[in-house]
């Protein structure tokens, strides 16, 4: 079984700051890992997504995510902030099967400040 | 660029009747998924399908949930009674060779 714990709930931050949203994950399998962000009322896009090779990956809208095998996390930055990255970010994992589902965390919601 | 499409976006209904959230995956995937989302939580797995059969399926997808892909290209989510409880945004997903599920923009079931 697969579970995906984000560490932080509520972050908020100001415009043009740094910002690290927190993901660890219990897997007794190999997994996939991803970054979603959900703007109110929409679905889930996809930020990133570790598969496999450099540790570091990036994604779109500036954010980064490193995966730490050791630690077995898979946090997220961004550098400098904007007022539009206000939204709902999700960590998940996902088997490597072909049929294998996500498993999601809670989520952090991320409020940039002006 | 295609993505997977959701029908209606949102969903009213009585409690007791039955609902069916339809789902129009990426054209050559083989792999498909429901989710849901109660208002405020995390997103949960409801199912997987593939090859015309359920691949997993979890605790929440009792017996008054079905699922069926009727045609080529159409894939559905089916709740036979629907309860208060069953009100939530469901996600459609959908898997080809590579390793990404793309997800559908979601029907908001509401149940009254």
């Amino acid at each position: 079984a697969q579970s995906v714990t984000q560490l932080d709930s509520q972050v908020p931050v100001f415009e043009e700051a740094p910002v690290e949203l927190r993901c660890n994950y219990s897997s007794s399998v190999s997994v996939y890992l991803f970054w979603y962000v959900q703007y109110p009322n929409q679905g889930l896009q996809l930020l990133l997504k570790y598969l496999s090779g450099s540790t570091l990956v990036k994604g779109i809208n500036g954010f980064e995510a490193e995966f730490n095998k050791s630690q077995t996390s898979f946090h997220l930055r961004k550098p400098s902030v904007h007022i539009s990255d206000t939204a709902e970010y999700f960590c998940a994992v996902r088997k490597r099967t072909n049929a294998g589902k996500s498993t999601f965390g809670d989520g952090t919601t991320l409020t940039v400040k002006p | 660029e295609p993505e997977v499409t959701q029908t209606p976006s949102h969903q009213v209904t009585q409690m007791g009747q039955e609902v069916i959230l339809r789902c129009v995956p990426i054209s050559n995937h083989l792999y498909f998924y429901w989710y849901r989302q109660i208002l405020g939580q995390k997103v949960e797995f409801l199912v997987s399908f593939y090859n015309n059969e359920i691949s997993e399926k979890s605790e929440i997808f009792d017996d008054q949930f079905s699922v069926e892909r009727p045609d080529g290209s159409n894939f559905t989510l089916k709740i036979r009674s629907t309860k208060l409880e069953d009100s939530a945004m469901y996600f459609c997903a959908s898997k080809g060779d590579g390793d990404e599920q793309f997800f559908g923009p979601g029907t908001r079931l509401t149940v009254l």
